[in-house]
């Protein structure tokens, strides 16, 4: 069972260019999320979807895209990467509360994209 | 103000330590507080979480909730080298279907 899976692990891109991580889980999940991790900062909502076809935007989402065309997959775009956009990226998902009996939303991470924006 | 702030570390202990991990939230409406183990260049991984005030064991791990004083905590009995890690608190509101995070605390614990 594969869980979370993001691809890619690391990336160099030049300023201005352009990019899209993509994250795939087999665990059937509702919703799906992308985080930002910075020294210091800890995890920071990039954008998020509850179901297949929706998306919102979390708590910094300029200069980010995302589409869940399927319900297995949240793609992550930069359209114009900037330096400040270096980071860990970490994509997670879980099913909703309402649906197991303990309420909690409980996130399943993947192991991380490493971005580096020159 | 952040909506959840963690004791920020880093956290040096010797092997066999008790460790106390703290955050504090100021949003009533969390109802779920939750910790995840980090390991270096990994993705979180869920510790265990609680709901409501209380406490819950789990092992050597036992996590407590204070919502009279919206206070969280994780403690680390007999504490080993394989829990060197960096733990993140994180709070939710069901309702909203996203989670809150502390900043992380380092921990390292020295054989």
């Amino acid at each position: 069972n594969a869980g979370v899976t993001q691809t890619p692990k690391f990336r160099v891109l030049k300023t201005g260019q352009s990019m899209t991580l993509l994250c795939a889980q087999d665990m059937n999940h509702e919703y799906m999320y992308w985080y930002r991790q910075d020294p210091g900062m800890g995890l920071r909502l990039i954008h998020y979807s509850v179901g297949e076809g929706t998306t919102a935007k979390g708590e910094v989402p300029d200069g980010y895209n995302v589409s869940r065309l399927k319900k297995q997959n949240f793609l992550l775009g930069l359209e114009s990467a900037a330096p400040s956009q270096t980071s860990v990226y970490f994509c997670a998902s879980s099913t909703t509360g309402l649906a197991i009996l303990s309420g909690a939303n409980v996130l399943t991470f993947g192991a991380g994209s490493r971005l580096t924006v020159l | 103000q952040k909506e959840v702030e963690q004791d920020p570390g880093p956290l040096s202990v010797p092997e066999g330590a008790i460790v106390s991990l703290n955050c504090t939230y100021s949003n009533s409406a969390f109802q779920y507080f939750m910790w995840y183990r980090q390991y270096s260049r990994k993705g979180p991984e869920l510790l265990m979480y609680t709901y409501s005030s209380g406490n819950k064991e789990d092992g050597r791990f036992t996590a407590q909730v204070d919502k009279s004083s919206k206070y969280i905590s994780l403690f680390i009995r007999d504490s080993q080298p394989s829990d060197s890690a960096t733990y993140l608190c994180a709070c939710d509101n069901t309702n909203a279907g996203k989670s809150t995070f502390g900043d992380g605390t380092t921990l390292t614990v020295k054989p």
